[in-house]
């Protein structure tokens, strides 16, 4: 099966710079790639996605990018706000409408933004 | 955007007994939902997938007997968890897949707390 690596477990920033999570996927078949940010004690929330047929995408001050050779994702977010500060999940499965599969989590990254 | 019930949001039960938490997609249908649990400052595991109109599959290591998932229409998904014991104690959360757009939506969550 699916094994989701990410990293770093923890990431501390301070507001306004820009933040970076890495992930790795072991399915060479995945080809979905959510990003979920999750407050405490709450539901995950997608924030951004990307397919196996896009190198990059964008949306305002968040972007992902694929590297389908190494099967490694990031998560780009830049000029942090404290309301950034949550945990972030990457995600993979495979599908053609990109979740025919369950999704298989990375262990998350606590991001904490300093004021 | 999509919205998925799930309810309760929170249980507190005694060792021994049932619980039963259902998962709605409200605005669209959902041939396949999902149900993962996630503990305390870890990432949300896959349990099971859940198909409207047939049976579940189950993860490695889930007890299927234990868990048991109905998927009785295209709207609805039930985890109930029998014979609960203090280590079941956990947040269960649903997903619900939209047949139309491939994404998965969360619904709110769980909190199980087994006595």
């Amino acid at each position: 099966g699916e094994n989701v690596e990410q990293h770093p477990s923890t990431l501390s920033v301070q507001e306004g710079d820009s933040a970076v999570i890495k992930c790795t996927y072991s399915d060479s078949a995945s080809n979905y790639f959510p990003w979920y940010k999750q407050e405490l004690g709450k539901r995950p929330q997608l924030i951004i996605d990307i397919r196996s047929n896009v190198g990059e995408k964008k949306d305002q001050r968040i972007a992902v990018t694929l590297n389908k050779t190494a099967k490694h994702f990031s998560l780009h977010i830049t000029e942090t706000q404290p309301e950034d500060s949550a945990v972030y999940f990457c995600a993979a499965t495979w599908g053609s409408g990109g979740g025919a599969d369950g999704l298989t989590f990375g262990k998350g990254t606590h991001l904490i933004i300093q004021p | 955007g999509a919205v998925v019930s799930q309810h309760p949001s929170w249980v507190i039960c005694k060792s021994g007994t049932s619980v039963k938490i259902e998962c709605r997609s409200l605005d669209f249908q959902a041939t396949t939902m999902f149900w993962y649990r996630q503990f305390p400052k870890q990432s949300l595991m896959l349990m099971a997938t859940s198909n409207e109109g047939s049976k579940a599959t189950y993860e490695q290591g889930v007890e299927k007997d234990k868990f048991l998932i109905n998927h009785a229409s295209l709207t609805l998904s039930t985890l109930t968890v029998t014979s609960a014991h203090p280590e079941d104690s956990s947040f269960y959360i649903c997903s619900a897949r939209d047949g139309t757009s491939g994404l998965q939506y969360f619904g709110a969550g769980t909190r199980l707390s087994v006595l």
